[in-house]
């Protein structure tokens, strides 16, 4: 089957650094995605990850280890504005292009 | 700009009366999503469509309707058949052309049934 787990929820401190993490079982993979949901708005695209490794945008980075079947997001110089859900997806099987979700990390920055 | 849109942004309507919720896009993409959150439960697909004129259900379809009769358009009703219709829901696109499958949400639709 397809899963993915993620924490519920994290707190940190204005100017510090977090890391969210993600584990996800799929039957196929075919890249990772990460997205922020501030609350009562939609889900905005961060960043996808098909390839092993880092990838640094800005103060935001995602990591990717596919034989871990484990992703991170990390957050860095945290901001009150960084206090929103951050949501794991990863494609389904098959072609019909539905993405499977995670419930979502609700993350508090507190000053 | 290209984008989605969805409206009403709050709608409301009173228990047992059908509701249809208004998504568009302009982005030219292929396929489109229907999605429900509630609190803590994520987001959790109703129908999707592929292409016009076909459209297959998701995983919570009970008490909901779609079409696809335009590539830009696609509707989705509440019908009274549906027993918790009161939630937040999020329509969302892709085009069907390679690329990595990254969804565009519209704003999404707070719907409260009193």
């Amino acid at each position: 089957g397809q899963n993915i787990d993620q924490p519920t929820e994290m707190t940190a401190t204005e100017g510090a650094i977090v890391q969210i993490n993600c584990t996800y079982q799929t039957s196929g993979f075919n890249g990772l995605f990460w997205y922020q949901q501030h609350a009562g708005e939609a889900p905005t695209f961060l960043s996808y990850n098909v390839l092993d490794g880092l990838e640094e945008k800005g103060r935001f980075s995602s990591f990717l280890s596919r034989s871990k079947g484990y992703s991170y997001l990390l957050l860095k110089e945290l901001q009150m504005k960084d206090s929103a859900s951050y949501l794991c997806a990863v494609p389904g099987a098959g072609n019909n292009r539905k993405l499977i979700w995670g419930l979502g990390t609700s993350l508090a920055v507190n000053p | 700009d290209g984008g989605i849109t969805q409206s009403p942004k709050y709608l409301f309507r009173k228990e047992g009366q059908n509701v249809t919720l208004s998504c568009e896009q302009n982005l030219n993409h292929d396929a489109m999503y229907w999605y429900r959150q509630d609190p803590g439960q994520g987001l959790r697909l109703i129908y999707y469509s592929q292409i016009v004129n076909d459209f297959q259900k998701g995983d919570i379809a009970e008490g909901y309707s779609v079409s696809r009769e335009k590539k830009e358009s696609f509707p989705l009703t509440v019908t009274s058949a549906q027993k918790n219709p009161t939630a937040f829901y999020l329509c969302a696109s892709i085009t069907n052309r390679g690329g990595n499958n990254e969804q565009f949400f519209g704003p999404g639709t707070r719907l409260t049934v009193l």
